[in-house]
């Protein structure tokens, strides 16, 4: 069955860097799209990014050009979301998700910002 | 960027209720809509994708309708496991966009 395991919970400090893993199974991970969605607390969802290992292609929301960088190791079916310059702001669950609309979800990994 | 309008924002309902909750995209999308579910400290789930289309697994209580830019998620006899929230979400250019949900309150 397809599963999509993200890395644990993170703290960080202001102006750090955090980087959130996303192990697939079940599938071909070479043949879908990932997208990174991120979710604050009582918020709605918010789309950051996509990546496809197979073409090697991707792509992100400009709110985060600069900030934000996916990639992945496809010998081990992982993909890797890199946000940078981290502020109180992006204290949220991030997910990710397979697919071009996603159909398979990661459980999320919270990720918290604070001094 | 395409912005996606859900309403209402909050619908209260009864179990056995028809409902139905609304998506405006500011740009035609064609169908390439899906709707989510998403329970409390939940990722989301998929219910509807290509505006119609029911996802595996998915009880046939739900359907989707639509094209271009109106488009309607309906839940034909609620049930206690409804209550939740709810995105519709394009996919038709990036930068994909989400509506600002709708959730479903037992009345």
């Amino acid at each position: 069955q397809v599963q999509l395991v993200q890395s644990g919970a993170e703290v960080k400090k202001p102006g750090a860097s955090v980087r959130v893993s996303c192990k697939a199974s079940g599938y071909t991970f070479r043949s879908y799209n990932i997208n990174w969605v991120r979710q604050a607390a009582g918020q709605g969802l918010e789309w950051m990014a996509w990546m496809n290992p197979g073409s090697g292609n991707t792509g992100y929301a400009q709110k985060f050009q600069g900030r934000v960088s996916v990639t992945w190791n496809t010998s081990i079916s992982t993909a890797y979301m890199d946000l940078s310059s981290l502020r109180s702001d992006d204290t949220a669950v991030y997910y990710c998700a397979k697919g071009w609309y996603p159909d398979y979800w990661g459980q999320g990994t919270l990720v918290t910002v604070s001094s | 960027d395409i912005q996606m309008t859900q309403s209402p924002s909050t619908l209260s309902a009864s179990v056995g209720d028809r409902v139905t909750i609304s998506c405006r995209a500011s740009h035609a999308i064609n169908t390439w809509l899906a709707w989510y579910q998403q329970k409390p400290g939940k990722a989301p789930k998929l219910l509807i994708y290509s505006a119609s289309n029911l996802e595996s697994g998915v009880p046939s209580r739900f359907s989707g309708s639509g094209s271009g830019t109106e488009f309607t998620l309906s839940i034909s006899s609620l049930q206690p496991d409804d209550f939740a929230t709810y995105y519709c979400h394009q996919y038709d250019t990036y930068p994909l966009t989400f509506g600002q949900g709708t959730k479903l309150e037992i009345k």
